[in-house]
């Protein structure tokens, strides 16, 4: 079946500093790929939908200068979290979508925690 | 707007019991709807997907659903539940060709007890 992979699984980081987060599809192309924040025990906040080619939509609240998004090609999508803060750790998942009609695939989330 | 509901935000069963966990949409096309299941500090497995034909959808690890279109629902069943099926599981529809749009569910946290 369709594989998402997403890197890295957890990262600790600095208070200032910035973290990438990669997000591959490894067996088909993806259109689409969304980027989630899930808080505990909470569902998933859909952050932001990239398509590849094109500047990613940011859904309201959602910082598009803190959060950039980048899906450059059809198998890679990143969100790099600038100037991180304490209240930016949390679980990121991403996920993505091939062709019409094909559902959504999920990366294993990546934990950040910012000290 | 489209928007998924979870009534049950936590269900405990035995194991070996069988399970049935909620779910109802609103849409105002034809939905397209999952279940996905989602282990501690992991992220969504795909159980099964709905769009049309055969009402009752067989997926993986002995789950199923039925969509019943007159009470907007897409329940999913288990006919024994494992300890390994502890999990959160979320509910959701999209639209077959908009790649851009799906709603999730706030989750139904399932505990299993010996």
């Amino acid at each position: 079946g369709a594989v998402v992979s997403q890197h890295p699984s957890r990262v600790i980081c600095k208070s200032g500093t910035s973290v990438k987060i990669e997000c591959r599809s490894l067996d088909f192309q993806a259109t689409t790929m969304f980027w989630y924040r899930q808080f505990p025990k909470k569902s998933l906040m859909l952050m932001a939908t990239s398509n590849e080619g094109s500047k990613a939509t940011y859904e309201q609240g959602v910082e598009k200068d803190k959060f950039l998004i980048n899906h450059a090609s059809l198998t890679l999508s990143t969100l790099t979290v600038t100037s991180a803060h304490p209240e930016d750790s949390s679980f990121y998942i991403c996920s993505a979508r091939g062709h019409r009609g094909s559902p959504l695939h999920f990366g294993n989330g990546t934990r950040l925690t910012v000290t | 707007a489209q928007s998924v509901t979870q009534p049950d935000i936590h269900i405990t069963v035995s194991e070996g019991a069988s399970l049935e966990l909620r779910c109802n949409y609103s849409y105002g096309a034809t939905p397209y709807l999952f279940w996905y299941v989602q282990s501690p500090g992991q992220g969504l497995q795909l159980l099964l997907k709905y769009f049309s034909g055969d009402t009752l959808v067989q997926g993986i690890k002995g789950f199923e659903a039925e969509f019943k279109r007159s009470q907007s629902s897409f329940n999913l069943r288990k006919p024994s539940v494992h300890w390994s099926d502890a999990a959160e599981y979320f509910c959701a529809v999209g639209e077959w060709d908009n790649n851009n749009d799906m709603r999730f569910g706030a989750g139904t946290r399932l505990t299993v007890k010996p």
